[in-house]
């Protein structure tokens, strides 16, 4: 079985500029997630979708970013303009339901210079 | 508001012995779940253990158990025989009623020596 896949896996960019990344979840996991990882720090939930609706958002800074899961699959986070202390890992998870263990992607290095 | 708390930025283990990673919680929902996550050195998080805060026996999976104590609010992982690869960080996770709300702690970083 297939794991999560992330793309780009690194990324650097400049302040202002606009990034997007990519995410395919396992098959048939309902629930998909994306974090923002700071280094040195656990990860922290900026989305949480169940199908192709958003279930929460509440830390998503919605001034700047932006998420959408089209037809309830694949996931793209897009950040514009982005700033300095965007600089994180982005990681991508995924599970069958909300509630239960989440299988994770490689995650994605964003450096913002 | 949830929280998680991991107090042990860093643990030393000896080969072949038993280590215990420290987790602490506050929720106010009634049911909840918690988890526990290996990040090796390569970064991808992996899943290791699940206790649900209605489960009346502690988790085990192979070498992981988790110490669930809800009238203490501690969720403790206990990983038996350390080998070399156990070596990484680890985090506690807990989601809160109806699986939403993940939150994680500040991880652990585990050092097993030969």
């Amino acid at each position: 079985e297939a794991g999560v896949a992330q793309s780009p896996r690194y990324k650097i960019i400049e302040k202002r500029q606009s990034v997007a990344f990519w995410c395919n979840p396992i098959s048939g996991h309902a629930t998909l997630y994306w974090y923002q990882q700071i280094l040195g720090q656990g990860p922290k939930l900026l989305i949480q979708f169940q199908n192709n609706g958003v279930v929460d958002d509440s830390q998503l800074p919605k001034d700047r970013f932006s998420a959408e899961r089209l037809k309830g699959v694949d996931s793209t986070l897009k950040i514009q303009p982005a700033k300095l202390e965007d600089s994180a890992v982005y990681l991508c998870a995924s599970s069958l339901a909300p509630g239960i263990e989440q299988y994770f992607g490689p995650g994605t290095r964003l450096t913002v210079t | 508001a949830q929280k998680i708390t991991q107090t042990q930025p860093g643990m030393f283990v000896q080969e072949k012995e038993a280590v215990t990673l420290d987790c602490t919680y506050d929720t106010s929902d009634p049911s909840y779940g918690l988890f526990w996550y290996k990040q090796p050195s390569s970064g991808e998080m992996i899943f290791l253990i699940y206790q649900g805060s209605y489960d009346q026996q502690n988790a085990t999976e192979g070498r992981y158990s988790l110490n669930f104590q809800k009238a203490r609010k501690s969720a403790n992982l206990v990983i038996s025989a350390s080998q070399l690869g156990d070596s990484a960080m680890y985090f506690c996770a807990m989601t809160g009623n109806g699986g939403f709300k993940t939150i994680f702690g500040a991880g652990t970083r585990l050092f097993v020596k030969a």
